[in-house]
């Protein structure tokens, strides 16, 4: 089963809108990544948080990671058409071996 | 990106074929992964590798084989193939250095069709 469960499975806004995606897991982890990936593309990695963390931020985008309710959000300020792109969340979990855990993922859609 | 480079980009098969794909990098990293795509699942992990002695079966590894030639060299093969292997096929590295952090470095993708 997937460790990262992305919410909402699919958005649409219009150029300009902050886009919000969130993403939930089910075990204590090190540190959650998201990465985006353009359609049929390879994922690009966007930002790491640490699980000591609570905000980062990096550019456009702030991440927010709250570790007693499992969950992390994506917001994508001032949208641009190009931000149109699939997201997902990556989390490695402290049981783990170090490998990432990928979530079903976010696709969002920039509307000219 | 250029630094993990996949080949072939799309292929074409039939039923009980076996087929080989391919996967190089550049950046020097030791880990190597191999992921499948399918819509409205993400990704999920077939195989993985450490090292060039190491390799790890991931959450979907039956009906898949890989090799680890080198370091930079890490093949993915469908013994027999089957048509609900189609789908989108990544391979990534990473760059974890023994702490706790680990980034992956995708391929372009290969795009497999099983009739």
């Amino acid at each position: 089963s997937q460790q990262g469960e992305e919410d909402p499975q699919a958005l649409s806004i219009q150029e300009g809108e902050n886009a919000t995606m969130n993403c939930s897991y089910k075990t204590s982890i090190n540190n959650l990544q998201w990465y985006r990936q353009n359609s049929g593309r390879g994922l690009v990695h966007l930002i790491l948080i640490r699980s000591n963390e609570r905000e980062k931020h990096s550019g456009r985008l702030r991440v927010t990671l709250d570790t007693s309710k499992k969950s992390s959000s994506l917001l994508i300020t001032a949208s641009r058409a190009a931000d149109t792109a699939s997201y997902f969340c990556a989390t490695d979990a402290e049981d783990s071996s170090y490998k990432l855990i990928f979530g079903s993922g976010t696709r969002l859609l920039v509307r000219p | 990106d250029a630094d993990v480079t996949q080949t072939p980009r799309n292929r074409i098969t039939k039923t009980g074929k076996r087929i080989m794909l391919e996967c190089s990098q550049t950046k020097g990293h030791d880990r190597m992964y191999w992921y499948r795509q399918d819509p409205g699942l993400g990704l999920r992990l077939i195989y993985y590798s450490f090292d060039v002695k190491d390799i790890n079966k991931g959450e979907i590894s039956d009906g898949y084989s890989v090799s680890r030639q080198a370091q930079a060299k890490f093949s993915l093969s469908l013994e027999s193939a089957i048509p609900n292997q189609t789908a989108l096929y990544f391979c990534a590295t990473s760059d974890f250095g023994g702490g706790t952090e680990e980034t992956q470095y995708f391929g372009p993708g290969t795009r497999l069709l099983v009739l």
